[in-house]
């Protein structure tokens, strides 16, 4: 079983509108949650990263949230626009795991955004 | 901010054939590199970890005879899948390692190349 569930699987939106993707994960210890956007056939992008302190990180209008104690992230896309069209991954990891570089995955969410 | 490039971008191959995908750091230097397999839909898979200087480390289930990987310099790693099979099509990521401001182990991923095994 994926230690890293997100959901919903997918979503469509309208142009303007906001959304918000969930992310659970069961990984432990933990230490960072990362929220990335792929493009499709891209590579993934970094658009925050949190350790278990911090509750809330912003990248423009990209708005992670991170509940370490039901181990529950959100993802808010604020006035959604044609390009937030992207697959959005959950990837949590370990202090060892992150040492390693080694990365726990979630299946995505994928994101379109419709005129 | 750190750039990784991949080359191809995409390729086509016959079936028996090999397939040299290249990673490289841009405007850094990664002793260490990642390769990532990901099928439509699904969530990256990491394949092997690529150490500069060393032998690659392979993830349970992955044939290191099959996908062989050379990381001879902090900016270039190579992955080689060899007598490419139609199930190995896939898309490929690879990613470096790098340490940012803050402290992060940050990973910085390639753009990903698109295999297709005919």
């Amino acid at each position: 079983k994926n230690q890293v569930e997100q959901s919903p699987q997918s979503l469509i939106i309208l142009e303007g509108k906001n959304c918000t993707l969930q992310c659970n994960y069961t990984v432990s210890p933990f230490s960072n949650l990362r929220w990335y956007k792929q493009d499709t056939g891209r590579g993934p992008v970094s658009l925050t990263i949190m350790t278990f302190s911090e509750n809330t990180k912003s990248n423009g209008r990209y708005t992670a949230t991170l509940d370490a104690d039901t181990k529950q992230s959100s993802l808010h896309i604020t006035a959604s626009q044609l390009s937030d069209s992207a697959s959005y991954i959950c990837v949590v990891s370990t202090p060892e795991s992150d040492s390693w570089g080694k990365f726990q995955f979630g299946a995505g969410t994928q994101v379109v955004v419709t005129p | 901010g750190a750039v990784v490039s991949q080359h191809p971008s995409w390729v086509i191959c016959k079936s028996g054939t090999s397939v040299k995908i290249e990673c490289r750091s841009l405007d850094f230097q990664a002793t260490t590199m990642f390769w990532y397999r990901q099928f439509p839909k699904q969530s990256l898979m990491l394949m092997a970890t690529s150490n500069e200087g060393s032998k690659a480390t392979y993830e349970q289930g992955v044939e290191k005879d099959k996908f062989l990987i050379n990381h001879a310099s902090l900016t270039l790693s190579t992955l080689t899948v060899t007598s490419a099979h139609p199930e190995d099509s896939s898309f490929y990521i690879c990613s470096a390692r790098w340490r940012d401001r803050e402290g992060y182990n940050e990973q910085f991923f390639g753009p990903g190349t698109r295999l297709t095994v005919l």
